[in-house]
């Protein structure tokens, strides 16, 4: 079946580590995204990504980094930049972003990152 | 910010219909509404988007205002299972025509009890 895979679940990092969370799709989907979530609030977007080789920064970018080499993964890297980065981290992909698309965006599982 | 307002929560009966309202009074022409729902630390789970329509599938029916400035999302036969938080969110655009990005705001966290 296709989906959206985000891998570990939990992790745990500590102070001034760097720290990379998975997201694989096998959707064919072109574009992909990433949201942090907090305790009893939205998701707010870091980075999103539309096509292989480019991403651009969301909402919520200083900290984070991203790589898009391959249409299937959309690695985060949280830095040791990110002064607050104990949260629930989700993927998200979609067929098509384009302006008048109409397409459903699938998420991922999510990861639990805290720090220690 | 996020461009949706929704009641914190609702409580609704088990087997009766769940009607769940959104303002989005300042969304464009071209932006589509989405409803989603998160269950406690899963990844949210797609339920019914629109943009000038009634549209329905067989998980719910989503009604939007003539001038498309709120919508409802209507679960006809609610169960203990659709207890959750069901986030209206409008799809805005990125910049330099990159498409488009979900803005989430609080949700409702709508508790079927028996």
């Amino acid at each position: 079946d296709g989906g959206i895979t985000q891998s570990p679940k939990y992790l745990f990092r500590k102070e001034g580590q760097n720290v990379t969370l998975s997201c694989e799709q096998n959707l064919n989907h072109d574009a992909m995204y990433w949201y942090r979530q907090d305790p009893g609030q939205g998701l707010r977007l870091i980075y999103y990504s539309q096509i292989v080789n480019d991403f651009q920064k969301g909402d919520i970018a200083e900290g984070y980094s991203v790589s898009r080499e391959k249409k299937e993964s959309f690695p985060l890297t949280v830095t040791s930049a990110q002064k607050n980065p104990t949260a629930f981290y989700l993927c998200a992909s979609t067929l098509s972003s384009g302006l008048f698309a109409n397409y459903g965006y699938t998420f991922g599982s999510g990861t639990r990152l805290t720090v220690v | 910010d996020a461009k949706t307002t929704q009641p914190p929560s609702m409580d609704c009966a088990e087997g009766r219909a769940a009607n769940l309202p959104c303002n989005h009074s300042t969304i464009s022409g071209n932006e589509y509404v989405y409803w989603y729902r998160q269950i406690h630390s899963q990844g949210p789970q797609y339920i019914i988007h629109g943009l000038k329509n009634n549209e329905t599938n067989e998980m719910a029916s989503l009604i939007i205002t003539e001038d498309r400035k709120s919508s409802t999302l209507i679960l006809p036969h609610a169960t203990l299972r659709d207890t959750a938080v069901y986030y209206c969110i409008v799809r805005v655009s990125l910049p330099y025509n990159q498409g488009g990005k979900l803005i989430f705001g609080q949700g409702t966290e709508l508790s079927v009890k028996p």
